[in-house]
């Protein structure tokens, strides 16, 4: 199984900041990483697929860059609907696997 | 509009059976990979299960043999019967499509990624 390591697995922020959470494969995964989104109580919500594209609807300030093992989310000027637990997840063998979880919360 | 709606968890004794179901409506079941995930309480995603549009099924290790994922296309309904249950199996399942890029028929390739999501149901295993 292709384990995959988060971090940090919270951080604090304030709106208006940048953030960068860490997505790291246990081996090559190509680009076939995705994020989501998950607000409390709420089912998850694919923001990025294949690495760096956008679901649709999704805004902007949210962006994916990586390749092989390493993999980043960046959101730029945190917005409050924003704070939220993000997950990385790979696609590229089964069994797909998630990120245990970067928490955002508000500073 | 693409929805998912999952239903069938409940408290159910160790040992037990459940049968989860999943409507789907604005897609065809059919035609598109299907999982199912699931979530411990105050715990991370686990992907547990894929059926994929031309019958091939992957699971987890961990519900491998217990756990088996079906459809039936004229109710446009996704399924998950879960067999000898385990306290480790409590958790909120999700039912989700998966998308693929790239497909030749009923064929698709990585990147695989889960565009659709249900609101969940919660399974829960206790004495």
């Amino acid at each position: 199984d292709i384990q995959m390591t988060q971090s940090p697995s919270s951080l604090s922020a304030s709106v208006g900041d940048s953030v960068t959470i860490a997505c790291r494969a246990g081996q090559s995964i190509g680009t076939y990483l995705n994020w989501y989104q998950q607000k409390p109580g709420k089912a998850p919500n694919l923001l990025i697929y294949s690495t760096s594209t956008l679901q649709s609807g999704v805004p902007s300030r949210f962006s994916g860059s990586g390749t092989g093992t390493d993999f980043t989310l960046t959101i730029t000027s945190l917005q409050p609907e924003d704070f939220a637990i993000y997950y990385c997840q790979q696609s590229f063998s089964t069994p797909w696997t998630f990120g245990q979880g970067t928490k955002v919360e508000i500073k | 509009e693409v929805q998912l709606v999952e239903s069938g968890g409940g408290l159910i004794q160790p040992g037990g059976s459940l049968r989860l179901s999943c409507a789907a409506s604005g897609f065809s079941v059919s035609r598109k990979y299907m999982s199912w995930v699931r979530q411990a309480p105050g715990k991370g995603l686990e992907w547990v299960s894929v059926l994929y549009s031309g019958g091939t099924t992957y699971y987890a290790d961990s519900v491998k043999g217990r756990f088996s994922i079906s459809r039936d296309d004229s109710k446009n309904t996704l399924y998950l019967q879960m067999n000898s249950l385990r306290a480790e199996d409590t958790a909120m399942y999700y039912c989700a499509r998966t998308q693929a890029l790239y497909c030749s028929g009923i064929s698709c390739y990585p990147p695989f990624y889960f565009d659709s999501w249900g609101q969940g149901t919660l399974v829960a295993v206790s004495s």
